[in-house]
């Protein structure tokens, strides 16, 4: 069973390209949350997903940072435009739908790692 | 979501257990505490997690105070490998109902030979 798959590992981009990070859940869960990890400092919460519906977008920036999850295929979060600053460890995590007492058990891949020249 | 309050280091001697505690004093009757490991440049590794009784599973043993306001983590005999970055959060699982995980800056854990 394979776990949370995310590609690419390792991206590279100049200022004011596009990045798209893509995300494969674990099979049979229909939720997924990305977050945010700046070099040297803890991970932030960015977006919950579930299938074709944005649940939680409450820790994304309001602008050039996307993320769909289609009815089809892996999730995506995109940035247009980056900046320096957006360079970091992108994490994505699924859980499947649960009873309260496993609510919170989530399921995270490698990571990408973006660096913006 | 109740906040949480780690050491934000520790060590420990390899093979010795680790205890690894967090204070969440203003936890409310319907949060559960998670704990999840980051090992350097990995994704987060859920551990374990409780509501009012200690838990053990094949990683780790969770303690939970009477008034639930701190817990334990123990690691009962550490290995190298379980030198980490260790979260403790406090989360409301309302209903099922899924949702993000706040983390805060965590217990780095060295284990040393």
């Amino acid at each position: 069973n394979a776990g949370v798959m995310q590609n690419p590992r390792h991206l590279v981009r100049r200022r004011g390209q596009e990045a798209r990070l893509r995300c494969s859940p674990m099979k049979g869960h229909s939720h997924v949350y990305w977050y945010r990890q700046l070099p040297e400092e803890g991970l932030k919460f960015m977006v919950y997903l579930q299938k074709e519906n944005i649940i939680d977008e409450s820790g994304m920036p309001k602008e050039r940072f996307s993320a769909e999850f289609p009815k089809e295929g892996p999730s995506i979060l995109r940035i247009q435009q980056v900046v320096r600053g957006d360079s970091a460890a992108y994490f994505c995590a699924s859980s499947e739908m649960r009873g309260p007492s496993r609510a919170g058990e989530l399921f995270f891949g490698e990571g990408s790692r973006l660096t913006v020249l | 979501d109740a906040k949480t309050t780690q050491p934000p280091s520790m060590d420990c001697a390899e093979g010795r257990a680790a205890n690894l505690p967090c204070n969440h004093s203003t936890i409310s009757g319907n949060e559960y505490v998670y704990w999840y490991r980051q090992i350097h440049s990995q994704g987060p590794q859920y551990i374990i997690h409780g509501l009012k009784n200690n838990e053990t599973n094949e990683m780790a043993s969770l303690i939970i105070t009477e008034d639930r306001k701190s817990s334990t983590l123990i690691l009962p005999h550490a290995t190298l490998r379980d030198t980490a970055v260790y979260y403790c959060i406090v989360r409301a699982n309302y209903g099922g109902s899924q949702g993000n995980l706040i983390f805060g800056k965590g217990t780095k854990l060295s284990v040393k030979p």
